[in-house]
């Protein structure tokens, strides 16, 4: 099992281009959450997912951010347009009902 | 909302000796999971340890053991006989009927040779 899969593991980018960061979760796990970790506000949920479908997403910080899960093996969060304040690192995590999730690597995200 | 709150933003321990971490929260709940996880400056979240909360046994592994006081809504990490790779940021978190983790804001744990 290659655990959950985040790309990149670096992005560097200009105030206002769009970001998209990626997350490949674990086979059979139908729970897929988004985190943002930054020194300020620490750990930080954006949305989740169960079997694809967004419950929560009321973490989101406002318009400019959106994420999707097409199907059980993918999820996007999108940033368009970025801004310095989203740098951060983003942390994607998945899990069963019962178990501790599993994060991935996460993406240090850079807007300058 | 559920809250997780650690006390201590550092803590040091000595090589082969025993700290203990602090972790509270708040809930009104009576059925949640409780966690530590570990984030080393990779910056990977590792997943130390998990307690159920209908479980009165103090959960362990291997050198690392909770102290769970379900009434005083208390849930405290033990690490015995410290290593180096010990050394990390660990995490309380907990996660009740809404799925999601909400964490505390950390603890540094310095590890001295």
């Amino acid at each position: 099992d290659a655990g959950v899969i985040q790309s990149p593991r670096h992005e560097v980018t200009e105030m206002g281009q769009e970001v998209t960061l990626r997350c490949k979760p674990i086979s059979g796990h139908d729970y897929l959450f988004w985190y943002r970790q930054t020194m300020m506000r620490g750990l930080e949920l954006l949305i989740y997912f169960n079997n694809n479908v967004p419950i929560d997403d009321s973490g989101m910080p406002e318009d400019r951010f959106s994420a999707k899960m097409p199907n059980a093996s993918f999820s996007t969060l999108k940033i368009q347009p970025s801004e310095p304040r989203d740098s951060a690192v983003y942390f994607c995590a998945t899990g069963g009902p019962v178990y501790g999730y599993t994060f991935g690597s996460g993406t240090r995200l850079t807007v300058v | 909302a559920q809250t997780v709150t650690q006390s201590q933003p550092e803590m040091s321990v000595q090589e082969a000796e025993t700290v203990t971490l602090s972790c509270t929260y708040d809930t009104s709940e009576s059925d949640y999971y409780l966690f530590w996880y570990k984030q080393p400056p990779s910056r990977q979240m590792i997943l130390v340890i998990r307690q159920e909360a209908y479980k009165q046994q103090n959960a362990t592994e291997n050198r690392f053991s909770v102290n769970f006081q379900k009434a005083a809504k208390s849930f405290s990490l033990k690490i015995s006989d410290s290593q180096l790779g010990d050394a990390a940021m660990y995490f309380c978190a907990y996660r009740g009927s809404a799925r999601q983790l909400t964490f505390g804001s950390g603890t540094q744990l310095t590890v001295l040779p």
